[in-house]
């Protein structure tokens, strides 16, 4: 199966700072899933075939990558980012995520 | 709105069964993809299989001798079977319609 690395597992960020999450695969997939979650709720879809933002997730999110390599990026970080996010690949079988970044505010 | 609700004893015993059930309101199970993952303490997520639309079901290979997904389409639910559950079994078990929407969870205890 393939295994995803995300980095960091933990990182703090100030109000305004931009933040990037990486989820690296360890064989090539075609496209990466995020989510978010926050303590006590369930994980909310949050991006889409590796860029395409979910509905109502703001547009200081974003999405890239190809390969490997993924990364979902906050351009100016705010208060309600702070959450546990997810990569996940369902291009290969079984489907599998990452072991999350917990993203606080500083 | 797609809604799904999780229901099912919070304790099992190490070597019974986990038998965890899926509600769903707002959408029919006899259209795409409805799944099971897991959330273990630590925050690890696993997805342990789907029923599809026709009814035909797909595994993790990890499981795959322990587990069954089935359905109920005139109550719109699906259910899972895990068999033979030890105390690496804690979790949070969700159920979604694969991948956009997902329960709230509901958390399971192996325990003797």
């Amino acid at each position: 199966e393939i295994v995803l690395t995300q980095s960091p597992t933990t990182m703090a960020a100030s109000p305004g700072e931009k933040v990037t999450i990486t989820c690296r695969a360890s064989s090539s997939v075609s496209y990466m899933h995020w989510f978010q979650q926050k303590s006590g709720t369930s994980p909310k879809p949050w991006i889409y075939d590796t860029s395409k933002l979910a509905s109502g997730v703001p547009d200081r999110f974003s999405g890239s990558g190809s390969g490997t390599s993924y990364s979902l990026t906050i351009s100016s970080m705010e208060a309600e980012d702070a959450a546990t996010y997810y990569c996940l690949q369902r291009s290969s079988y079984p489907p599998t995520f990452g072991g999350g970044t917990k993203l606080e505010l500083k | 709105e797609v809604q799904l609700q999780e229901s099912g004893p919070g304790l099992v015993k190490p070597s019974q069964s986990l038998s965890l059930t899926c509600s769903v309101t707002g959408y029919s199970i006899t259209s795409n993809y409805w799944g099971w993952i897991r959330k273990f303490p630590g925050n690890k997520m696993e997805w342990m299989g789907y029923i599809s639309y026709s009814g035909s079901t797909s595994y993790n290979p990890s499981l795959k001798s322990r587990i069954s997904i089935t359905r109920d389409t005139s109550k719109n639910q699906f259910f899972l079977q895990l068999n033979s559950v030890t105390t690496e079994d804690t979790a949070t078990y969700y159920c979604a319609r694969w991948i956009a929407y997902w329960g709230q969870g509901v958390m399971v205890t192996v325990s003797s």
